[in-house]
C-alpha cells in the first residue's frame, strides 16, 4: 500500500542550528501539506503546495522556516536557526488534486530542540 | 488562530458505550473531514462529509454536519478499547486548505 514517507523519524538539535525534514508523498498526489503539531494540540498548517507552487504559507514563520518542492514531487522543510519553541511533531500529508479527497499522512518527524 | 474547536477536549468511557465528539469551524467550507491519531503517530482519515450533506455513516461511525451553526459531530457506537486515540475534525474550503481543530482525546476502558 502506498505511503507518505518522512525522514528522519526523530531529530534532536541544539538551538541556533539548522535542521531539515524530508517528505516523499504518494505518487501522483499533486497536493502536499506540511503541518506542525505541538503535543496535545491539533496540527497547524505551515505550508501547502500544489505541484511545485506554494498555495498557502500564511502561517509559515518565514524568518526561519523555508519549504520547497522543486519538481513537484518530494519536499523539504528547513528551519534555520532552530529555537526551543520549535520542538514539535512535523507532519507531511499528500492528497490528489481537487476537493473532497482525503489526505494521507506520514508518520511525522519528532523534533526536539535543546 | 485558524483552528476550530473540538468538544470535549477529553472523553473517557467504558467499552460498549457510545462516544460523541463535537467540532466547530470558522469559515465556509466545501467539506469537513474527521481523522484519528494514535499516540505519537500520523493521522488516519476516517470519513468525509460534503457541505450539502447533513449526515453520513461508515461502519460504527456517524457524522453530522450543520453548516448554519458551523458545527459537526462524530459518533462512535459500541466503542472498543482499540478506539482509544485522539480525534480531529478538519475543514476544507475552496483552496483545498485543510484546517484542523484541536482534537478530542478519547479513552475507552476495557
Amino acid at each position: 500500500e502506498a505511503e507518505v514517507a518522512q525522514s528522519p523519524r526523530y531529530k534532536i538539535t541544539e538551538k541556533s542550528q539548522a535542521v531539515a525534514f524530508w517528505c516523499d508523498p504518494i505518487s501522483g498526489h499533486a497536493t502536499l501539506y506540511w503541518y506542525r503539531q505541538i503535543l496535545g494540540q491539533g496540527p497547524e498548517l505551515l505550508v501547502q503546495f500544489q505541484d511545485e507552487s506554494v498555495v498557502d504559507d500564511s502561517q509559515l514563520p518565514k524568518d526561519r522556516f523555508s519549504a520547497e518542492r522543486l519538481k513537484g514531487v518530494d519536499s523539504t522543510l528547513k528551519i534555520q536557526p532552530a529555537e526551543l519553541g520549535d520542538s514539535a511533531m512535523y507532519l507531511c500529508a499528500s492528497s490528489l488534486r481537487g476537493l473532497r479527497t482525503e489526505a494521507f499522512f506520514g508518520q511525522g518527524t519528532r523534533l526536539t530542540v535543546v | 488562530s485558524q483552528q476550530g474547536e473540538e468538544d470535549p477536549q477529553a472523553l473517557s468511557i467504558q467499552e460498549g458505550e457510545n462516544a460523541t465528539m463535537n467540532c466547530s469551524y470558522k469559515t465556509s467550507i466545501n467539506n469537513l473531514q474527521w481523522y484519528r491519531q494514535n499516540s505519537g503517530r500520523g493521522l488516519v482519515h476516517l470519513i468525509l462529509i460534503r457541505s450539502n450533506e447533513r449526515e453520513k455513516h461508515s461502519g460504527r461511525l456517524r457524522v453530522t454536519l450543520d453548516t448554519s451553526k458551523k458545527s459537526s459531530s462524530l459518533l462512535i457506537t459500541a466503542s472498543r478499547a482499540a478506539d482509544t486515540a485522539s480525534y480531529f475534525c478538519a475543514s476544507q474550503g475552496g483552496s483545498e486548505k485543510l484546517v484542523f481543530g484541536k482534537g478530542t482525546k478519547l479513552t475507552v476502558n476495557p
